[in-house]
């Protein structure tokens, strides 16, 4: 099992559309989270923090599941401007903690 | 305010020659990463640098290795390329190892 797994996708949605992903870890004592945002050929771009307790950035709400191991990633009223590829990062620890990204999943948004 | 920032943007090599990046960080950024990123994959840590020592190593051959400068830049050098080693090489810094990185542009790499 990978350490950190995305679906690739790609995500084809209408703009307006509400659209999930979701990031599974393996290791349980991981800490930080986060999403990133990584448009063609460009580097990444930090989106959002995961907390404990989800957060929410106008139209996306990040969640973590400690229990299920998982992070998600909500996008609501997408935009055709929010086509980009989609990172989410897993500190795990290993002495001092390893910043370890998913593939990424890719989200097409069209008119 | 400058962001991190790395150079150069794009170089070719061919088999078997040593190549150096080089990373200045975000100002008031302390930690820095580096990563390989090749297409269609996420970016594969290679190694983290703080208070000018290695912190943290990936899985990534000793012919990878690094430097972090007192003003905490820092280069990435690999030795006897390979064509495998043709990728995007991206530096992020941070301010602690759990804090959210911010990466620069890239370098992107072709081994002929």
């Amino acid at each position: 099992r990978k350490e950190v797994e995305q679906d690739p996708g790609p995500f084809n949605v209408p703009e307006g559309a509400t659209v999930a992903f979701n990031c599974t870890y393996s290791n349980s004592a991981s800490q930080s989270f986060f999403w990133y945002r990584q448009d063609c050929r460009k580097e990444p771009k930090l989106l959002m923090s995961v907390y404990s307790s989800g957060n929410e950035d106008g139209r996306f709400t990040a969640q973590l599941n400690r229990a299920s191991q998982y992070i998600s990633l909500l996008i609501r009223d997408s935009k055709l401007s929010d086509s980009a590829t989609y990172l989410c990062v897993v500190n795990r620890p290993g002495g001092s903690y390893i910043p370890t990204f998913g593939r990424g999943t890719s989200l097409i948004v069209h008119p | 305010d400058a962001g991190v920032t790395q150079s150069p943007t794009h170089l070719i090599k061919t088999r078997g020659q040593q190549v150096t990046l080089r990373c200045s960080p975000k100002s008031g950024h302390d930690t820095v990463c580096w990563y390989q990123q090749a297409l269609g994959q996420g970016p594969q840590f290679i190694f983290q640098y703080y208070e000018e020592e290695e912190r943290q190593r990936g899985n990534f051959p000793d012919r990878f290795s690094g430097h972090q400068f007192p003003n905490y830049s820092s280069e990435l050098n690999v030795n006897a390329l390979l064509l495998g080693d043709s990728a995007l090489y991206l530096c992020a810094s941070s301010s602690g190892e759990e804090q959210p990185q911010h990466f620069g542009d890239g370098t992107r790499l072709s081994i002929l």
